[in-house]
């Protein structure tokens, strides 16, 4: 079965450091990745997302992400975390799906 | 361009009562999604459909009813409400053409059964 995991539920980091959420996946096919944020009482944004290609991708808000095929994993990357980036992050097979989300809280 | 939006934002419902929400998008796009969303499960398919009069089962599918008369619009309906069906539900359209597969999402419905 398809399966997309986000193994830690709280990622806390102090703000200027460098975060990370993890996301890995066990897909058949073309792993097309992406990386949805939720602000609070609001839909989810997109963020970036993996198709084809180089596997370092950018996004939006200074975001990152490493594809990396033999790990099966597509982590989330920002190299100095600001308070306003704490939400709710899913990574997400598109469209089917979706990572349990990882809740990112950036501590001035 | 309002994008998806999504009617209506709040209802509360008692058990055994049906009702329907309206999912609407003016991208023209093909696919169109419903989800619901529970505390610590991420977002559970229910229902999608690939393109005017097409619907088909996601993940979680039972208790609920879809149509796609129109392109733009994608109702999910709940013939008869149960308290189980308590969450945030989630509407999202988007493109197969290309490499696009980015979603957009409306605001959300939190519905509560009583």
């Amino acid at each position: 079965a398809q399966s997309v995991a986000q193994p830690e539920d709280q990622v806390n980091v102090a703000e200027g450091n460098p975060l990370t959420v993890k996301c890995t996946y066990s897909v058949s096919g073309n792993p097309y990745l992406f990386w949805y944020v939720q602000y609070p009482n609001r839909g989810l944004q997109f963020l970036l997302k993996y198709i084809t290609g180089d596997n370092l991708v950018k996004g939006s808000y200074g975001f990152e992400a490493e594809f990396n095929k033999s790990q099966t994993s597509f982590h989330l990357k920002k190299p100095s975390a600001l308070v306003s980036d704490s939400a709710l992050y899913f990574c997400v097979w598109t469209p089917l799906v979706f990572g349990k989300g990882t809740r990112l809280s950036v501590i001035a | 361009n309002a994008g998806v939006t999504q009617t209506p934002k709040f209802r509360v419902l008692k058990t055994g009562q049906s009702m329907t929400l309206l999912c609407a998008q003016d991208m023209n796009h093909e696919y169109m999604y419903w989800y619901r969303q529970d505390p610590g499960m991420g977002l559970r398919l229910i229902h999608y459909s690939v393109g005017e009069g097409t619907t088909a089962k996601g993940e979680v599918p039972d208790g609920y009813n879809v149509s796609r008369l129109k392109k733009q619009n994608f109702l999910l309906g709940l013939e008869s409400a149960a308290p189980s069906q308590t969450s945030v539900y989630f509407c999202a359209s988007s493109s197969m053409s290309g490499e696009s597969y980015e979603q957009y999402f409306g605001p959300g419905t939190r519905l509560t059964v009583t």
